[in-house]
């Protein structure tokens, strides 16, 4: 089965503290994975994807296929970053997971 | 830069009503897709089109949908007789050709969130 899972409906940190936003994975085939962010009122934008291995925003997510996981990490994180996040799958369509809400506190 | 715009923002319909949403995709996408999102729950895929047909769509997208390009820049997604639970936020997004099997992004639009009372 294809799924996406994000156990963490919500993640509150202060300015400053490292933030982890879990994501696991289940799919047979080569997975794809992305990170997609929605700011308070605004649409859903790519953030991240594996294939890149690149920082958007100070964020990194490294494929761990052997967890089967796809964590969002941050090592400062800023009032800015509050928002949802969603990790997604890549297959002929986007598989979502539930989401976290990341809440930065001053 | 180019985006994906949705209209109207927020839609109140009544249980039994014909409701459309209008999407308007990047206008070099070729690929075209509706999501929803029930509120607390996952985004979930409804529906995939390309060149004017429905490439896929999912166990939610029974008869009461339907999806149609009528003029080559609109993308609607029409549901005919509504319920309670079709309320949701719905999500248009367009990738560009080759859909996401190639290395493409899908760019979403701002969503609809649809009421039924």
């Amino acid at each position: 089965a294809q799924r996406v899972t994000q156990p963490e409906k919500l993640l509150s940190v202060f300015k400053g503290a490292p933030v982890e936003l879990k994501c696991n994975y289940s799919y047979s085939g080569s997975p794809e994975l992305f990170w997609y962010v929605q700011y308070s009122r605004q649409r859903l934008q790519l953030l991240l994807r594996h294939i890149s291995r690149e920082s958007i925003k100070g964020f990194t997510a490294d494929l761990n296929k052997g967890e089967t996981s796809f964590h969002l990490k941050k090592p400062f994180a800023q009032e800015e970053d509050s928002a949802m996040y969603y990790c997604a799958l890549k297959t002929d369509k986007l598989i979502f997971g539930t989401g976290t809400r990341l809440q930065v506190f001053p | 830069e180019p985006e994906v715009t949705q209209t109207p923002s927020h839609q109140v319909t009544q249980m039994g009503q014909e409701v459309i949403l209008r999407c308007v995709p990047i206008s070099n996408h070729l690929y075209f897709y509706w999501y929803r999102q029930i509120l607390g729950q996952k985004v979930e895929f409804l529906v995939s089109f390309y060149n004017n047909e429905i490439s896929e769509k999912s166990e939610i997208f029974d008869d009461q949908f339907s999806v149609e390009r009528p003029d080559g820049s609109n993308f609607t997604l029409k549901i005919r007789s509504t319920k309670l639970e079709d309320s949701a936020m719905y999500f248009c997004a367009s990738t560009p050709l080759g859909g996401l099997r190639l290395n493409t992004e899908a760019f979403f639009g701002q969503g609809t969130r649809l009421t039924v009372v």
